[in-house]
């Protein structure tokens, strides 16, 4: 069953730690991104790759840091810098004329 | 900078009644796409639009491409309950994907 998953659905951590968020796609698509979505929004770009081993900022890369040392993965990393992490992310794969999404990730930090 | 107005923000309308999403960009656009997003859910692409003045339809959604390539439409006919959520409109400008801030869809029966 192709798709992107993302894992966990719902997590919560404390203020100052970092925290990895997964992404995982068996699309066999060249292109993962990484987008964050506040209520009332739309998405905006935090980072993305076009191929292994490389990646470029997005609008709001502040805060946040990738890898991606296999096709298939694409995790993202939020760290204690950004200042304001609490939000739903949201990973996606393909082409830019068209995106499939994972389920999303919904980030709450107290 | 670039970027992707989409208006309105909220419309809430009766079941049966038709519903319409305006995007407009600052910018020519090469392309545009549409999403949508159920409640709770994640953004499912739906159309892509490349030429200008392309209309395309999908059963009862009618999409359209201005003749300037700057600015897009979704047309819902005789709303339905499964139409609720947030449609997105995603114009794309060189390597870059701007997506619009979402009309969110209410329907009562």
């Amino acid at each position: 069953d192709g798709g992107i998953t993302q894992s966990p659905k719902y997590l919560f951590r404390k203020e100052g730690q970092n925290v990895t968020l997964s992404c995982e796609q068996n699309l066999n698509h060249d292109a993962m991104y990484w987008y964050r979505q506040d209520p009332g929004q739309g998405l905006r770009l935090i980072y993305y790759s076009q191929i292994v081993n490389d990646f470029q900022k997005g609008d709001i890369a502040e805060g946040y840091s990738v890898s991606r040392e296999k096709k298939e993965s694409f995790p993202l990393t939020v760290t204690s810098a950004q200042k304001n992490p609490t939000a739903f992310y949201l990973c996606a794969s393909g082409p830019t004329y068209e995106q499939y999404f994972g389920p999303g990730t919904r980030l709450t930090v107290t | 900078g670039q970027q992707v107005m989409q208006i309105p923000q909220y419309q809430h309308v009766q079941e049966g009644e038709d519903f319409t999403t305006y995007c407009n960009s600052s910018t020519t656009l090469s392309n545009i796409q549409w999403y949508k997003q159920r409640p709770g859910g994640h953004p499912v692409f739906l159309i892509q639009l490349v030429k200008s003045g392309e209309v395309k339809k999908q059963k009862r959604l009618t999409f359209q491409f201005g003749e300037a390539k700057k600015n897009s439409s979704l047309h819902i006919t005789a709303t339905q309950t499964t139409d609720v959520g947030t449609y997105f409109c995603a114009g794309q400008a060189g390597t870059a994907l701007i997506f619009g801030k979402g009309t969110t869809l209410s329907v009562s029966s």
